[in-house]
C-alpha cells in the first residue's frame, strides 16, 4: 500500500491564481517532507521542504504547509506562472530507514496564460 | 557542471535480450541509486548503494541488478528484460544521503517488447 499519495493527478490554474497541490501519508516516522518538480524529459528537482516540527514553510512564491495530524501536506504557489507548468511529486523522508524518500504519484500543474 | 549522466536516453528492446543502462556522477557523492517512474505510482526505489562495493534493494528489485565498482558510476543491469519493465528510469546521487540533496538524471524510456 502506497505510504504517500497524491490523490489528483492533474490540476489545472489560470496565471496568476493560487496552485494548490496536496500529498497525504500514512508512516509516522517521516520526518521531513519534500516536493520535487519535473519537468517533460529531465529529472526531478528539488523544490522545497519542511521539517516534520513545523507546520509551514516559506521560499519566494512556494509555502509548504504541514498538518501532522491529519497527515497531509500541501504546496501553494502564489501566483502561478506558465513556467510552473510540470509535474510535482510530494516524499517523505524516513531518517529511521536510513533517510530512505518514499514518493507520491505525483500531480501534473497546468498554469494557463 | 555538477550531474548525473544515464545513458542511453531511449531504449526499445526485446524479451529477454540483456541491457545495461550506465549512470554516472561528477560530484563525488557516495550516495546513488536507481528508481522507476510509472503512472500514478511516483518514483519506485530500485536498488541503492551508499558507497563503494555496497548496494542494497529498494522497494521493487526483483529482475535488475547493480554494481558500484567505482564511486562515480552506478550501473542498472536488466539480465533477461520483460515487458513490465518498461518504464522510465532515474539515477540519482547524494552526498550521505542528505534530504533533499538528491540530484537526478534525466532519465532513460525504456521498452521492452
Amino acid at each position: 500500500d502506497q505510504q504517500v499519495k497524491q490523490n489528483s493527478p492533474s490540476l489545472s490554474v489560470q496565471e496568476g491564481r493560487i496552485s494548490i497541490l496536496n500529498c497525504d501519508y500514512t508512516n509516522s516516522m517521516f520526518d521531513y517532507f519534500l516536493w520535487y518538480k519535473k519537468y517533460p524529459a529531465e529529472g526531478p528537482t528539488f523544490l522545497i521542504s519542511i521539517s516534520s516540527i513545523k507546520d509551514k514553510n516559506e521560499d519566494g512564491r512556494f509555502t509548504v504547509f504541514l498538518n501532522k495530524s491529519a497527515k497531509h501536506l500541501s504546496l501553494h504557489i502564489v501566483p502561478s506562472q506558465p513556467g510552473d507548468s510540470a509535474v510535482y511529486f510530494c516524499a517523505a523522508n524516513d531518517r529511521s530507514a536510513g533517510n530512505m524518500l518514499t514518493f507520491g504519484g505525483g500531480t501534473r500543474l497546468m498554469v494557463k496564460p | 557542471e555538477a550531474q548525473v549522466t544515464q545513458n542511453p536516453r531511449y531504449l526499445i528492446t526485446v524479451t529477454g535480450k540483456k541491457l545495461t543502462v550506465t549512470c554516472s556522477q561528477n560530484m563525488n557523492h557516495e550516495y546513488m541509486s536507481w528508481y522507476r517512474q510509472d503512472p500514478g505510482l511516483g518514483l519506485r526505489q530500485i536498488y541503492y548503494s551508499m558507497n563503494v562495493e555496497v548496494t542494497d534493494k529498494g522497494d521493487v528489485p526483483e529482475g535488475y541488478k547493480v554494481s558500484r565498482k567505482e564511486k562515480r558510476n552506478f550501473p542498472l543491469i536488466l539480465e533477461s528484460p520483460s515487458p513490465n519493465q518498461t518504464s522510465l528510469y532515474f539515477c540519482a546521487s547524494s552526498r550521505d544521503r542528505q534530504v533533499g540533496g538528491y540530484t537526478f538524471g534525466s532519465g532513460t524510456r525504456l521498452t521492452v517488447v
